[in-house]
């Protein structure tokens, strides 16, 4: 069974600083890993992907994220964060064609 | 590229009447339509996968008397909420993907209300 844990329910930084969202996995099989971003009252929003080739994936925004099989985990990095930063980021697993499994979300709030 | 909508963005209405949501895919044909359902600050809970032309299939303890879904076309999924009650009040966000493709792409949610 997949399942995706997110350790950090929220993480508080202050602007201009580096910031890393936690997110692990569990699969038996293959995962394609995605990192989704929603702002207050919209839907979600694809910042990244992970589904084959290079570790280190580049997304939107300056963000980007390195699979890691070993430790089973894709953790979503950013080296200086804006105040527009600030909203709930989502990780997610997929195997093959099947359903996404969210984690339950990470609230990064950007501090002036 | 990838854009689906949702209307109406928001929704209110009396306990026992029925809702419509609507989901397109607006440059792309969707192939699969993905219901989900968010509570206030939770992840998203899946309700139910729609393939075009076919039945949905509807996630364990998802009522599929209550929450009808109809996917007729390649851009259109539509969701509808009868005799809504106020447990029902949610956030409801629909996803398309198309075929062969392995990336969900979502619409921007339906705040329902009811009273």
């Amino acid at each position: 069974a997949q399942s995706v844990t997110q350790l950090d329910s929220q993480v508080p930084v202050f602007e201009e600083a580096p910031v890393e969202l936690r997110c692990n996995y569990s699969s038996s099989v293959s995962v394609y890993l995605f990192w989704y971003v929603q702002y207050p009252n919209q839907g979600l929003q694809l910042l990244l992907k992970y589904l084959s080739g290079s570790t280190l994936v580049k997304g939107i925004n300056g963000f980007e994220a390195e699979f890691n099989k070993s430790q089973t985990s894709f953790h979503l990095r950013k080296p200086s964060v804006h105040i527009s930063d600030t909203a709930e980021y989502f990780c997610a697993a997929q195997t093959g064609a099947n359903n996404l499994f969210f984690g339950t979300g990470t609230r990064l709030t950007v501090i002036p | 590229g990838a854009v689906v909508s949702q209307h109406p963005s928001w929704v209110i209405c009396k306990s026992g009447t029925s809702v419509k949501i609507e989901c397109r895919s607006l440059d792309f044909q969707a192939t699969t339509m993905f219901w989900y359902r968010q509570f206030p600050k939770q992840s998203l809970m899946l309700m139910a996968t729609s393939n075009e032309g076919s039945k949905a299939t509807y996630e364990q303890g998802v009522e599929k008397d209550k929450f009808l879904i109809n996917h007729a076309s390649l851009t259109l999924s539509t969701l509808t909420v009868t005799s809504a009650h106020p447990e029902d009040s949610s956030f409801y966000i629909c996803s398309a993907r198309e075929l062969g493709a392995e990336t969900q792409y979502f619409g921007p949610g339906t705040r329902l209300l009811v009273l």
